[in-house]
């Protein structure tokens, strides 16, 4: 079973829109989370990175929440563009030497 | 741009051959993580290296080896190739084996194994 389950595994919406992904983690001890952006065929961009104490990041329009307690975490993407159609990706960072455990992604397609 | 540059970025092997990827990481940075992506799969972790020595390796065979340089530059280096090992692979840099160290990523090599 992977460590970090990610839904939906797949989203269309219509540009404009707004979406939210959701991630539940299993991992621990629990040092942080992040969301990466994935263009097909390229490395990850990171978009967010978030610590134990917070429970909310932005960045432009994307925005990440964490709730530690439940090991969930969502990101917000508000009012979508055609190029946010991309691969978002959930991980954690556990056991303090950096090992990254990676949900499966959710496939954002954003159509005009 | 991350400052993570890998080479070369496409790649078409036999099976049973061997390849070596690079990886130059960002300055600064004296962690290196590698891992595979196979089509529609999140990434999976085959090996770190920190300081020119192995930190740490993922569920993957011995004939998958790496090398870190005192730059901090590093290899992968993939034995006797198999057409499962046809995947994107990604380096990841950062400035700290802790896991605070936020994680730069490299463009990924295409390797196709026929």
């Amino acid at each position: 079973k992977n460590q970090v389950e990610q839904s939906p595994q797949s989203l269309i919406i219509l540009e404009g829109k707004n979406c939210t992904l959701q991630c539940n983690y299993t991992v621990s001890p629990f040092s942080n989370l992040r969301w990466y952006k994935q263009d097909t065929g390229r490395g990850p961009v990171s978009l967010t990175i978030m610590t134990f104490s917070e429970n909310t990041k932005s960045n432009g329009r994307y925005t990440a929440t964490l709730d530690a307690d439940t090991k969930q975490s969502s990101l917000h993407i508000t009012a979508s563009q055609l190029s946010d159609s991309a691969s978002y990706i959930c991980v954690v960072s556990y056991g303090g030497n950096n090992r990254l455990a990676f949900g499966k992604g959710n496939q954002v397609v954003v159509i005009p | 741009e991350t400052g993570v540059t890998q080479s070369p970025t496409h790649l078409i092997k036999t099976r049973g051959q061997q390849v070596t990827l690079r990886c130059s990481s960002q300055s600064g940075h004296n962690t290196v993580s590698w891992y595979q992506q196979a089509l529609g799969q999140g990434p999976q972790f085959i090996f770190q290296y920190y300081r020119e020595e192995e930190n740490g390796r993922g569920n993957f065979p011995p004939r998958f080896s790496g090398l870190q340089f005192p730059n901090y530059s590093s290899e992968l280096n993939v034995n006797a190739l198999e057409l499962d090992d046809s995947a994107l692979y990604l380096c990841a840099s950062s400035q700290s084996v802790r896991g605070d160290g936020e994680a730069f990523f490299g463009q990924g090599t295409r390797l196709t194994v026929v």
